[in-house]
Order: C-alpha cells, then structure tokens, then sequence
C-alpha cells in the first residue's frame, strides 16, 4: 500500500530551538494534515492543508503543502518543553481513496 | 463537550479468542473511523462507517470487522486473535465521511495478545 516517509524519525533539541520536519510521498495528495500525540492519547490535528504550495501557521508552528503534491513540511519555532510528543503527517486524497495515509513519525524530546 | 470515549481503555486477551472493541463519537458527529497503530506499522486504516454503512476499508484481513448504530456509536471486532494484533487501536469521529480535516481521535484501547 501507500507509504509515506517522514523524517526525521527522532530529534533531540535544546529548548527555544527551532525544529523542522517533512513528508513525502509516491503520490499526489489533495489534504496534508499534521497531528501531534502525547502519550496515552490519541493524535490531535495541529494543521491542515488544502492547496499546492499554501503555507498556514498555527502559533508557534508552520506547515507547508509541497508545489509538487507530493511532499509537506511542519517547522516548530522557539521549541518549549510541552512541545514534547511525536508528531504525525497524513495525507489524503484520491490516490489513497480518500482514506488517510499516515508517516511513522517524528519523536520530538526538548532538553528545557 | 465530550470527547470521543473508547471502551475498554485496556485488554489483554489470548490467540485464537475474539475481541470487541467500542468508540462512541462526538455528538452530532455521523463518521467513525478505526485506527490500529503499531511501532512497527505506525497508523493503519482500518475502516470507517457513515450512517451505518461502511464506507471505505483498509487493507486488513476478514478477521477485523465493524459496525455502526443508528445513534452513530461504533463496535470493531477482531476475531481469531494473532499475537501480531496487539496494538493500540483508535477510533476517530467527524461530521461527514472522508472529513480528516473535522475528525477528533480518541485515547484509544490497549489490546495485548498474549
């Protein structure tokens, strides 16, 4: 089936960091969404995207739909100890049959 | 408002027996998805129901089926249980069918087969 690659798989960084993660895939999405999990819990939806090359911000954070469909990418600015967790990309169109493709995701560790 | 609830939050069962999972959504919302993450595998679509019906599935064998009530509350059973399905299983609700973007995950139930 579909995969998606997603790195990098972990990062380790000093808190106030910025952080910078992508996605990319064999085929075309028409949504990129990025979700972040803490332990116990089910993903949370930080970000969606909609359009080739749109840009959307979230506070601290910016994601980014590839021009060529294919890829994304989420940039955390001034990390904080909360933002701690394993972060998610996913996309979503016809080429997966609508149904949502997920990376194996990033675990992000901030060092306060 | 309430959130998606999962029950059980933990199971732990033996190979060959089945298992009933429960995901009751949102109010209000009609779609329920199922989700089995894995360190190996990650997330995987399961399947996801809208109205009752199933409306698109995941690549998994027969043995893992679902279902949906008229009150939108949905039930997933594995059955024949493998060692391989000890997993943290997720069930998402949302608006309408295909609506990622709309979609809330619950905490997810804990099956270990042992």
């Amino acid at each position: 089936g579909q995969q998606l690659n997603q790195s990098p798989q972990s990062m380790f960084i000093q808190e106030g960091e910025d952080v910078s993660m992508n996605c990319t895939s064999s085929s075309i999405f028409n949504t990129w969404l990025w979700y972040k999990q803490d332990p116990g819990e089910g993903p949370v939806l930080l970000i969606a995207l909609y359009k080739a090359g749109e840009l959307t911000s979230n506070g601290r954070l910016t994601a980014q739909f590839g021009i060529t469909r294919k890829d994304s990418f989420l940039n955390i600015s001034a990390s904080i100890p909360s933002d701690v967790g394993i972060y998610f990309c996913a996309g979503q169109g016809l080429s997966s049959n609508y149904k949502l493709t997920f990376g194996k995701g990033t675990l992000l560790t901030v060092n306060p | 408002k309430a959130g998606v609830t999962q029950t059980p939050r933990y199971l732990i069962k033996t190979r060959g027996q089945q298992v009933t999972l429960s995901c009751s959504p949102i109010s209000g919302h009609r779609s329920v998805s199922w989700y089995q993450q894995t360190p190996g595998q990650g997330l995987q679509f399961l399947f996801e129901y809208f109205s009752e019906t199933q409306r698109n599935k995941g690549n998994f064998p027969g043995r893992f089926s679902g279902r949906q009530f008229s009150n939108s509350r949905s039930e997933m059973n594995v059955s024949t249980l493998e060692l391989g399905d000890s997993a943290l299983y997720l069930c998402a609700s949302s608006l309408a069918a295909q609506e990622a973007d709309t979609q809330y995950f619950g905490p997810g139930t804990r099956l270990t087969v042992l």
